[in-house]
């Protein structure tokens, strides 16, 4: 059984630049949540996907976005980059029980971050 | 609105000790609670998941209680090892949005 694997680990963009971060989810899992974790703080939830749907979403503006592919696999876009986006993203993965986004509220199992530094 | 918090933001203990580590939550309305574990610059890993109408999870040398009505929950680590070094996070999953909100966490070192 292979975990939650993300990729690039480390990168870095200026400003106003885009990056597209990606996640491939556990096997047996079919949803796939977002997570912005800045320096010292906890993580906060940026979005949900669930076939291939978003089915919640956090306090984020609307630069950022996401895609959920057949496979279950997911990609986190941001767009017009600040320095505030500088954080650990993480990706999470869990299964669809219920529906809607009580399937995020089981076990979620976290792939190690992508860290995105913006100069 | 929801709001987790954790105490304390950091401790340090020796190697042997039993410690608490504490969440407090706004909003007894959740659906269930989780501790976390977070090595330096690694993803999170499930500790123990207490549903909202359980009081404790054990697993190993942890043991995880959770107050609804306090709006409490703490996470019991007995004969503490320099490898529980990490940051553990709490996380409620708010009741009526199913969202995860997270703690700030606590920072631990145990010193062997």
């Amino acid at each position: 059984e292979t975990g939650v694997t993300q990729s690039p680990t480390h990168l870095i963009k200026t400003r106003g630049q885009q990056v597209t971060l990606r996640c491939s989810s556990q096997s047996g899992h079919n949803t796939v949540s977002w997570y912005q974790q800045a320096l010292g703080q906890g993580p906060q939830f940026i979005f949900q996907y669930y076939r291939e749907e978003e089915n919640g979403r956090g306090n984020f503006p609307p630069r950022f976005s996401g895609l959920q592919f057949p496979n279950y696999s997911s990609e986190l876009n941001v767009n017009a980059l600040e320095l505030d986006d500088s954080a650990l993203y993480l990706c999470a993965s869990s299964s669809y029980l219920t529906g809607g986004l009580a399937s995020g509220a089981n076990v979620l199992t976290f792939g190690a971050g992508s860290r995105l530094t913006v100069l | 609105k929801q709001e987790v918090t954790q105490i304390p933001a950091a401790l340090s203990v020796p190697e042997g000790e039993n410690l608490v580590l504490n969440c407090s939550f706004t909003d007894s309305a959740i659906y269930n609670l989780q501790w976390f574990r977070q090595d330096p610059g690694k993803g999170l890993t499930s500790l123990l998941l207490i549903q909202s109408s359980q009081r404790e999870q054990t697993s190993g040398r942890l043991n995880a209680s959770l107050d609804k009505s306090s709006g409490r929950s703490t996470l019991y680590i007995a004969a503490s090892q320099p490898g529980d070094s990490a940051t553990y996070l709490c996380a409620v999953v708010d009741g009526g949005t199913y969202k995860y909100i997270f703690g700030t966490g606590t920072r631990l070192k145990v010193l062997a």
